[in-house]
C-alpha cells in the first residue's frame, strides 16, 4: 500500500530564514498532495496543496514543489516568523481508496526569534 | 476556507461509559467524512471513512463495535466510543471532504480522557 515518508522530524531555523520539508510517496497513482499545519491542541489546517498535473504552486511565503518521476514533494517556507512554529504534515491522496489520505510522520518546526 | 466544527472539544468520563463526538461541516455539504485518532507527538491515524446514508468503512484493526459511526446527513457525522477504557484516551479529529476538489478540512479535535 501507499507509504509516505517525511523528513526531517524536527527543524529549527532562525527567524527570517527559509525552511524546507520533504516527503516521498510510493504509490504512483497518488494525484493530490496537501500540506497541513497543526498547532498544539488544535486540528490540522490546510496551508497549501498541489495536484499531480502541476509542478509548483506558491502562496505568498509558502510554496510546494512536486516531482512525479521521483515521487517526492516539498514544502518551502520563506522569511519564517515565530508564528510559523508548529507541526507540519504532508499527505498523499489515494484515488483507488475513496480519496483517503496517507499522512507523513510530521515535522516539528521551531522558528527562533 | 471551509469550516468544520467538533463537539465537545474535550471530555472526561469514567471507564465503562460511552461518549459521543459530533462533527459538522458548517458551510458545505460533505460527501465523505473521516475520523482520525492522534496520540501525543504522533501522526494522524485514520480510523474510518464515513459516507452519508451508508455504513462506515473501518481501517484494519479498528473495532467497529467499539467505535460506532453514524453519518446522518451531508453535514453531520458522529463517533461514539462505547464502553470507553483508559486506553481509548486520545485526541480524536474528524475531517469533511468536498467532492470538488477532494480536499479534506479538519475539525478542531476532541480530547478524550477516560479515568
Amino acid at each position: 500500500g501507499e507509504n509516505v515518508e517525511q523528513h526531517p522530524s524536527t527543524l529549527s531555523v532562525q527567524e527570517g530564514d527559509s525552511a524546507v520539508i520533504k516527503c516521498t510517496y510510493s504509490d504512483s497513482a497518488s494525484n493530490y498532495f496537501p500540506w497541513y499545519k497543526q498547532e498544539l491542541g488544535k486540528g490540522p489546517q490546510l496551508i497549501i496543496d498541489i495536484r499531480s498535473n502541476v509542478g509548483e504552486k506558491k502562496d505568498q511565503r509558502i510554496a510546494v514543489t512536486l516531482n512525479k518521476t521521483a515521487k517526492h514533494f516539498s514544502l518551502h517556507i520563506t522569511e519564517t516568523q515565530p508564528e510559523d512554529s508548529a507541526v507540519y504534515f504532508c499527505a498523499a491522496s489515494i484515488p483507488k481508496s475513496l480519496d483517503k489520505y496517507i499522512f507523513g510522520t510530521g515535522t516539528r518546526l521551531k522558528v527562533l526569534a | 476556507g471551509a469550516v468544520v466544527s467538533q463537539h465537545p472539544s474535550r471530555v472526561i468520563c469514567k471507564s465503562g461509559t460511552s461518549v459521543k463526538i459530533e462533527c459538522r461541516s458548517l458551510d458545505f455539504q460533505a460527501t465523505t467524512m473521516f475520523w482520525y485518532r492522534q496520540f501525543p507527538k504522533q501522526s494522524l491515524m485514520l480510523m474510518a471513512t464515513s459516507n452519508e446514508g451508508s455504513k462506515a468503512t473501518y481501517e484494519q484493526g479498528v473495532e467497529k463495535d467499539k467505535f460506532l459511526i453514524n453519518h446522518a446527513s451531508l453535514t453531520l457525522s458522529t463517533l461514539t466510543v462505547t464502553s470507553a477504557h483508559p486506553e481509548d484516551s486520545s485526541f480524536y479529529i474528524c475531517s469533511a471532504q468536498n467532492r470538488l476538489p477532494e480536499t479534506q478540512y479538519f475539525g478542531p479535535g476532541t480530547r478524550l480522557l477516560v479515568l
